[in-house]
């Protein structure tokens, strides 16, 4: 049973960076299913910001509300992947999870713990 | 963007009596393939969400069967038979069609 294990700071400083990293048990990150950044705030619900995905070769899919901002890497050597936001606002103050997409069902069948990320000076 | 809209967004009810949860999409989720790419997730108190329903009335392995979906196109509903206190929570409709992946408000279910 695949398992996803978040971690990362749970503050971040205005117009910093906000990384996080997602450590995946139980499968691959290079498996053929989809790894996933999803976001939940009072103000703005859940939110998909974007995955990574290997088929054939790597690919990446962004919303664009974060489009500029984001970059989502896997690590293979770690079996794990990361998401990075940059020049965060108070606007990115949100609980973030990452979650496992399978292609052929189309959902998401595992989520990780979650992690409080305040952005706050 | 296709958006969801849930109705109602609170969901008062009494342990026994059943429970529906109307989910609307903007736009048509019945794929070319005959699939209706709608998920149901349910958020419990202090937890992450998990799948209830994919493809608009497969019920994900483990959930009980008092939980149905059904719908198709624009219009899915989500109906528990009989209320639980376990079932307390937040349920969001989620379409699974085209990026980018989009959630409904949630409902919340709270027991009487």
């Amino acid at each position: 049973q695949v398992q996803l294990q978040q971690s990362g700071p749970g503050l971040v400083r205005p117009s910093q960076t906000l990384s996080l990293t997602c450590a995946i048990s139980g499968d691959r990150v290079s498996s053929n299913v989809a790894w996933n950044w999803i976001r939940q705030s009072p103000s703005r619900g859940l939110e998909w910001l974007g995955r990574t995905y290997f088929m054939s070769k790597w690919h990446n899919e962004y919303a664009e509300s974060v489009k500029s901002r984001i970059t989502i890497n896997p690590d293979t050597s770690k079996n794990q992947f990361s998401l990075q936001l940059n020049s965060v606002t108070p606007e990115d103050t949100a609980v973030y999870y990452c979650a496992r997409w399978q292609h052929v069902r189309h959902t998401f069948d595992s989520w990780g713990q979650g992690i409080l990320v305040t952005v706050s000076s | 963007d296709i958006v969801m809209t849930q109705s109602p967004l609170s969901l008062p009810v009494t342990p026994g009596e059943p429970a529906s949860i109307s989910c609307r999409s903007s736009q048509s989720l019945l794929d070319s393939d005959g699939n209706n790419y709608l998920d149901w997730y349910l958020q419990k108190p202090g937890q992450s969400p998990y799948l209830l329903i994919h493809l608009g009335s497969n019920r994900a392995s483990g959930v009980p069967d008092r939980f149905s979906g059904s719908g198709s196109g624009t219009d899915f509903t989500l109906k528990i038979s009989r209320v639980e206190a376990e079932d307390v929570g937040v349920y969001y409709c989620v379409q699974v069609l085209l990026i980018p992946i989009t959630f409904g408000q949630g409902t919340r279910l709270e027991i009487k």
